[in-house]
This record gives structure tokens, sequence and C-alpha cells, in this order.
């Protein structure tokens, strides 16, 4: 019964070597999101999609990129991971009603993809 | 610009003791806040969402309140289990014009000991 899947669990690659981390969800949710989070450390938005508009935090280096081809699917792609990309990598999704309600959902997590950078 | 910080970092208690996590944020401009609940090496579960209109949330043994004046949210977990074992985040969903994202604490990490 899983709602927000993430594939791999666990990805290993070398230093510069494109990768790129999926997520899936079922629950037909417009807005997903993209946030990594280090050891011991806060969850940190990278982007969110909003239905196919995407939105990008300031903050995000350009080494990371998102796609989504579907409602139901999103991609994150780094284009050559360094040591400090290793990290928890959370996919999440809200439902994104219209208007002010957006602002009231909550969020979905799956169970997040751990990336080794070697 | 919105910080989240919730103390203390780490906690042990005995199990079957009641408990209180913390949460201040400093910008009361939210729509809602999220307490959360991650495992080793897990995602996140969401445990309970409260409203910027509501005072408090219950979820079983779990208690959320909220005061959003103050800018405090206190998440009471009653007669703890080993189980309950894991760290606990809270987020809050500012009101910044065009953005959805939540705005984490580092949470607490809780040991129940047997």
């Amino acid at each position: 019964d899983a709602m927000v899947i993430q594939n791999p669990r666990y990805q290993v690659t070398q230093f510069g070597k494109p990768v790129t981390l999926s997520c899936s969800q079922t629950l037909n949710h417009n807005v997903m999101y993209w946030y990594q989070q280090k050891s011991s450390q806060a969850p940190k938005l990278l982007f969110h999609y909003y239905d196919k508009d995407f939105n990008n935090e300031a903050d995000t280096p350009d080494n990371f990129q998102s796609r989504r081809p579907n409602t139901s699917f999103c991609f994150l792609d780094i284009r050559s991971p360094g040591l400090g990309d290793a990290a928890m990598y959370l996919c999440a999704t809200s439902g994104g009603l219209a208007g002010a309600l957006i602002r009231q959902e909550t969020q979905y997590f799956g169970p997040g993809t751990r990336l080794l950078v070697l | 610009k919105q910080e989240v910080t919730q103390i203390p970092a780490a906690l042990s208690v005995p199990e079957g003791e009641n408990l209180v996590l913390n949460c201040s944020f400093t910008d009361s401009a939210i729509y809602n806040l999220q307490w959360f609940r991650q495992d080793p090496g897990k995602g996140l579960t969401s445990l309970l969402l409260i409203q910027s209109s509501q005072r408090e949330q219950t979820s079983g043994r779990l208690n959320a309140s909220l005061d959003k004046s103050s800018g405090r949210s206190t998440l009471y977990i009653a007669a703890s289990q080993p189980g309950d074992s894991a760290t606990y985040l809270c987020a809050v969903n500012p009101m910044d014009t065009g953005r959805r994202a939540l705005t984490f604490g580092s949470g607490t990490r809780l040991q129940v000991q047997p």
C-alpha cells in the first residue's frame, strides 16, 4: 500500500558520475518535493513541482536538476556528484488543492534514497 | 527567515514515562505545523498536523499543541514505549508568498529504555 515510492533505496556512485533518483506516487497529488537531508540535520528543500510548474529554491546548486514527466513520477538528477552530496534524499507529495488550501495540507514522504559518493 | 529549533537534541527515558518534546519557530506567520517521526535511515512519517487556527491535535498517545503567538509547539507522548524510539521532527509551513515548502527543525532523538 506504499503511497510514495523511492528507488533505489541505496545508491552508490562515483565522484563526478551522473546519477538519477526516482520517486513515484499513487496518491494522484499535484505537488511533488525533493528534500536533501544530511546526517543529523533537518531536511532541506531543493525544489518542488506544482503540477508541471517547477520551483527551484534559491540556494539549490545548479548541479541538481529535476524532471516530472507525468503526475506520478518525479526524478532528481545530480549531474556531477561531489563528496558533499552524500545524503538522504527524500521525496514528498501533497494534494495541491486550489487556492489557499494548498498550504494546509499534510506532506507525505517516501522512505528516502541514501546516496553514497565514492 | 523562518528558523525552527528543537530542544532537547536527544532524550533518553525509561519505558512508561510521559515526555514532552519542544519546538520553537521565529516567525509566527505560518499556515500549519507538522510533527514527523523518522526511524534511523528511513523516511518521514507524519504524526500530527495542526492548523494555525487550532490549539492542539491528538492521536492515540500523542498530543501536539500550538501557541502561534509565542512561536512554540510541544509534542506530548504518554506512557512511552521502546517502539517510540526514533527522531521526532517538527516542521512549519510558512506564509511566504509562492512557497509551499516546510521548514524543519533538526529533530529530537528519543531513546526509550525498556
